[in-house]
């Protein structure tokens, strides 16, 4: 099943405890991206990478590190993460067409 | 960043009624693309348009590529109470890099039965 699987669901951490969230698409699509969602602010789209080693800033990429070192996996990584970091997160792939086929999601509460 | 203006914020709807959302932008756009949010999950791609004046349906729901290449209009008719949901909008900037996707800030529709 073509699908983007990103891990964990849920995470509660503590400030300034670094972390990574996976993520991984079976679809060999070129692009892939990671978005937040917060309430009243929509999908902002932190860092997105159009191929293997070649990454671009989104909207709100502070505070976030990302690594495209193979073409399928995109993990999303918060070296110090902060209180306003607690959000939903989303990591997406697409092919040369169309839009981002998205994840489940991931959870995330910094206290 | 670059946004896009999505209306209505939400909607209250009795079940059989028509709905319309749109989005607009300062900005020319060459992809729109409607996009459907359940509960707890990712957003699911609804219908892309990639021209100019294209009109495109998905079953109930049918939506158009505005002709100034600013704005996007889906409409979905005779809804149904699994219809509920976040609708959102995304498109990517003319001359822009198709991996930067921009969202609207979604519209929430309700459907009472």
């Amino acid at each position: 099943e073509a699908q983007v699987t990103q891990n964990p669901r849920y995470l509660i951490t503590v400030t300034g405890k670094k972390l990574t969230v996976t993520c991984s698409q079976n679809m060999n699509h070129e692009y892939m991206s990671w978005y937040r969602q917060d309430p009243g602010l929509g999908l902002r789209q932190i860092y997105y990478s159009m191929n293997v080693e070649v990454t671009d800033k989104g909207d709100v990429p502070e505070g976030y590190k990302v690594s495209r070192k193979e073409k399928r996996n995109f993990p999303l990584i918060l070296e110090s993460p902060s209180p306003n970091q607690t959000s939903l997160y989303f990591c997406a792939s697409k092919g040369t067409r169309g839009g981002y086929t998205f994840g489940s999601g991931t959870r995330l509460t910094v206290v | 960043g670059q946004q896009l203006n999505q209306s209505p914020q939400s909607m209250f709807i009795q079940e059989g009624e028509d709905v319309s959302m749109n989005c607009t932008s300062s900005s020319i756009f060459n992809t729109w693309l409607w996009y459907k949010q359940d509960p707890g999950e990712g957003p699911v791609l609804l219908i892309a348009l990639y021209k100019a004046g294209e009109l495109t349906s998905n079953g109930r729901l049918t939506a158009q590529f505005g002709i100034t290449r600013k704005d996007s209009f889906l409409n979905i008719s005779a809804s149904i109470p699994s219809d509920v949901g976040i609708y959102f909008c995304a498109g990517q900037n003319y001359g822009g890099s198709q991996g930067n996707l921009i969202f609207g800030k979604g519209t929430k529709l309700s459907v009472k039965p």
